[in-house]
Formats: C-alpha cells, structure tokens, sequence
C-alpha cells in the first residue's frame, strides 16, 4: 500500500484495549474539528467531528474530546480492532476561508 | 455507490510533460478540493472550488491548474511538471458550504513521480 508518511508519531496497542490519539492545534479562534482515518492505500475517510462549543462526542467506539484551554484534540478508539490500524488526521477550521488544516497525522499500529 | 474517482491511480512522467488527473464525483457535491500528502507534511490544500466556475488557490497552488466547467468533474493540471511536483494527490468532495458543514469525501489517490 501508498506510505503516507515517515517518521511519524506511532502509537501500538494491543487488541480490546483503548486507545488514545492527540492533537494540538494552532488557533484558538478555530470552531470546528474532525477526525479522519486513512488505511494503506486508501484516500482518508470520516470519522467524527466536534464544534467548539461541544467538549465531547461520542461516536460508535469512538469520543472526540476538546480542550480549548490548552488548544488540545482527542480521538479515543473503544476496544481497539486490527481494522482500526491507519494513520489518523485532525483537522481544524481554517477562517476565513471555511477550508480545513490538516495535522501531519498519527499511525496506529493493533497488535494481535 | 457514492464515490469520488481520480484517474490514474500512478502515473510515471517526465520533467515539463503536461499532464492532467481526472476527479469525478457522484453525489452532485458542490465544494471539491485537491490536496497533496508528503512524507512528514500532511494533507496540504492546492485548489478547491465551492462551485461550478468558482475556483481559489489553496496554500500550495503553485505550479497547478484547475478547472471547474461542471459539478461533477474537477481536473488537476501540471502544465509543466517538475521533480518537486512528486506526491500523492487526493481529490475530495463534500456538500455546498464546504468541508465544515459537510464530512469530505475523498478518492483513493494518485502516486504522481516525475523524473
């Protein structure tokens, strides 16, 4: 499959425990965040994403927390499968433009 | 089946070869999008078109083209390719307004080298 990215962060679970993606982001004025998930040699896809007035939402095995204290973004994946070993995006609301800014992504690797 | 299709999937060229990657889409989404992944960057934005006609620069147009003359298609154009123009390109779709009011959805890529 297409390698989207070297040297970057990696985080390794084992299958049926939690995991836990971060995310800082750059504008404090920013209202809007998503989550995308790209598998090898795929194009990234949806996930879930949170308006600023929100601090949590919940998805099916999936929360997306936000912290506009610290300017910080998470994706917590429930009971961890092998399918959900991708490269994870954040991604904020550029202004004024309305189009997104996208994080350098996260690889998450399931260990049988 | 909903899908946003980008043509060809590598595509192997010569410096200064024109060339063009095709994007349809069938969800008569109004906003589409091009973006390029690179080692260690990310998802950068080269074009993106809110509609029919309408186009603007992203934060990496240079050395791209675009054209929007129906709501389904939206080409991407090398006029004059160079090594550094070697990426992987998604086209993306989403509902008018953009991809805040609507999730994007993207195609599967195309591996671009240019020797």
């Amino acid at each position: 499959g297409e390698s989207v990215g070297l040297h970057l962060p990696t985080l390794s679970v084992q299958e049926g425990d939690n995991s836990i993606i971060n995310c800082a982001y750059s504008n404090s004025a920013s209202d809007y965040f998503i989550w995308y998930k790209q598998e090898s040699g795929k194009g990234p896809q949806f996930i879930i994403d949170i308006r600023s007035n929100m601090d949590k939402r919940q998805g099916q095995r999936v929360t997306v927390l936000l912290n506009k204290t610290v300017k910080h973004l998470s994706l917590q994946i429930a009971a961890t499968q092998p399918g959900d070993s991708a490269v994870y995006f954040c991604a904020e609301k550029e202004r004024p433009t309305g189009n997104l800014i996208f994080g350098k992504g996260t690889k998450l690797s399931v260990k049988p | 089946e909903a899908q946003v299709t980008q043509n060809p999937r590598y595509l192997i060229t010569v410096t200064g070869k024109k060339l063009t990657v095709t994007c349809s889409q069938n969800m008569n989404h109004e906003y589409m999008s091009w973006y390029r992944q690179d080692p260690g960057l990310g998802l950068r934005q080269i074009y993106y078109s809110m509609n029919v006609e309408v186009t603007d620069k992203g934060d990496v147009p240079e050395g791209y083209k675009v054209s929007r003359k129906e709501k389904r298609n939206f080409p991407l154009i090398l006029e004059s390719p160079s090594p550094n123009q070697t990426s992987l390109y998604f086209c993306a779709s989403s509902l008018a307004g953009g991809p805040t009011l609507s999730p994007l959805h993207f195609g599967n890529g195309t591996r671009l080298t240019v020797t």
